[in-house]
């Protein structure tokens, strides 16, 4: 299984809105509504933001929102904030019970 | 709140095994999935397995002949072993919780994450 597949990076200045793609395949995304994102800040904790595709834990601000399109998920941060520069990561329940994580995309806030 | 706490050696060696304990305080680990997850230097996250309350496993396809991960309900632990190590297993290893109904729906909540080096 290859990883899903995420631009390497993003960039947007505070207040702008970003959206970070994540692509995978009929048999992964495309199948499942089990898409995932996590934001990662380097030597912390991921933190869970969107999962079934477009549900956000409690405590998840509104400003980060999560879709789908075919084998394609998104997630989309509107009023960027300079604490949102973090790696970002999907993932996706994968055939066999299996579990399968993007590359992850480095947001630059500018 | 439940909390995760991953223990273990920093160091192993090439050809040996890593082994690694998360216990899980603040609640019962009972009824959820309990992954490991891994970030080798960078590199992104790589998902290496897990056990469900019950006892049931499953593994990445990629590690399944190295790894084993069980349970200790009576401790509130799960652990992983990780055989025949080489230098690409040298990474940060995170325990993560699985709130959802199947295997990597939502990792709600991960241990702070422990570095192993594997070197002579």
């Amino acid at each position: 299984q290859s990883a899903l597949t995420q631009s390497r990076s993003v960039s947007g200045s505070p207040g702008q809105s970003v959206t970070i793609s994540c692509t995978g395949t009929s048999s992964d995304i495309g199948r499942y509504n089990y898409v995932s994102w996590y934001q990662h800040h380097p030597g912390k904790a991921p933190k869970l933001l969107i999962y079934d595709v477009n549900k956000r834990p409690s405590g998840v601000p509104g400003r980060f929102s999560g879709s789908k399109s075919g084998n394609t998920a998104s997630l989309t941060i509107s009023g960027l904030q300079a604490d949102d520069e973090a790696d970002y990561y999907c993932c996706s329940h994968v055939p066999a019970s299996s579990v399968l994580f993007g590359g992850g995309t480095k947001l630059s806030v500018l | 709140q439940v909390q995760l706490q991953e223990s273990g050696p920093g160091q192993v060696k090439p050809s040996e095994t890593l082994s690694l304990t998360c216990t899980v305080s603040g609640g019962s680990i009972s009824t959820y999935y309990w992954s490991w997850i891994r970030q080798p230097p960078g590199k992104g996250l790589e998902w290496l397995g897990y056990i469900y309350s019950s006892g049931s496993t499953n593994y990445s396809p990629s590690l399944e002949s190295r790894v084993t991960i069980s349970v200790d309900t009576s401790k509130n632990q799960f652990s992983l072993i990780l055989r025949s190590v080489t230098t690409a297993d040298t990474a940060v290893y995170y325990c993560a919780r699985d709130s959802g109904a199947a295997a990597g729906i939502a990792f709600d909540i991960w241990g702070q994450g422990t570095t192993v080096t594997v070197s002579s």
